[in-house]
């Protein structure tokens, strides 16, 4: 079966730049989308279609494709961006797949 | 604004059935599609299905094919989830979300708070 495969940590300081990558061979093809999760919540959008921010999302938070790698970026990250981040794709049938995720440490 | 609403925690026995309601609100609910994901215990997402909420088309995750079915109620704007044959790895949260169409795939931009299923003898 398809997979997305991202790294499952990730540490910076605050005010520095963060960068989450997913792997994936049909994202050429596939658009990607991020979505972030704090403890006890519910995941929420916040890049769609590889390079899209929802309203209401910080312009600090931005995708980009390369490939079959996708990376979702966060600058300046704050305290508040700790969090798993999940990105999402599809097959090449349209099923939906998400990544294993990525723990956002702040240091 | 946008609302997904959930009911609340279950405890079941293995081989029983639950279903989860999603109760929408705040839009037109036949205009969107609603699809549930679920994540065991400090796992990953994972993506069960899809239903359009226009006429009730479905797509299902082959892992969950012949145990799930995902109903909606226009009348009330909600939607249901059903899982049968329950194993004790099926608990987890179980989310609703609005799906958003994008080629041949969906997205997600609003969610549901979740609902705790808990299977156990």
């Amino acid at each position: 079966s398809y997979e997305l495969t991202q790294p499952p940590s990730v540490s910076v300081s605050p005010g520095q730049t963060a960068r989450i990558t997913c792997s994936g061979d049909a994202l050429p093809k596939q658009y990607a989308y991020w979505y972030q999760q704090k403890p006890g919540q519910a995941p929420v959008l916040v890049i769609y279609k590889d390079s899209e921010r929802p309203s209401g999302i910080p312009e600090r938070f931005s995708g980009s494709s390369s490939g079959t790698t996708v990376t979702l970026t966060i600058s300046g990250v704050q305290a508040e961006d700790e969090a798993d981040y999940y990105c999402q794709s599809a097959d090449s049938s349209g099923t939906v797949v998400f990544g294993g995720g990525t723990k956002l440490t702040v240091l | 604004q946008v609302q997904l609403v959930q009911s609340g925690a279950e405890v079941k026995k293995p081989g029983a059935s639950v279903k989860v309601s999603c109760k929408a609100s705040g839009y037109t609910f036949t205009s969107y599609g609603i699809s549930w994901v679920r994540q065991a215990p400090g796992q990953g997402l994972e993506w069960m299905g899809w239903i359009s909420a226009y006429n009730g088309n479905t797509n299902y995750a082959q892992k969950l094919q012949g145990r799930v079915t995902m109903t909606t109620d226009t009348s009330t704007s909600t939607a249901y989830m059903e899982l049968r044959s329950l194993r004790s790895d099926d608990t987890a949260v179980y989310y609703c979300a609005r799906a958003l169409a994008a080629a041949d795939t969906y997205y997600f931009d609003y969610w549901g708070q979740g609902t705790l299923v808990t299977v156990s003898s």
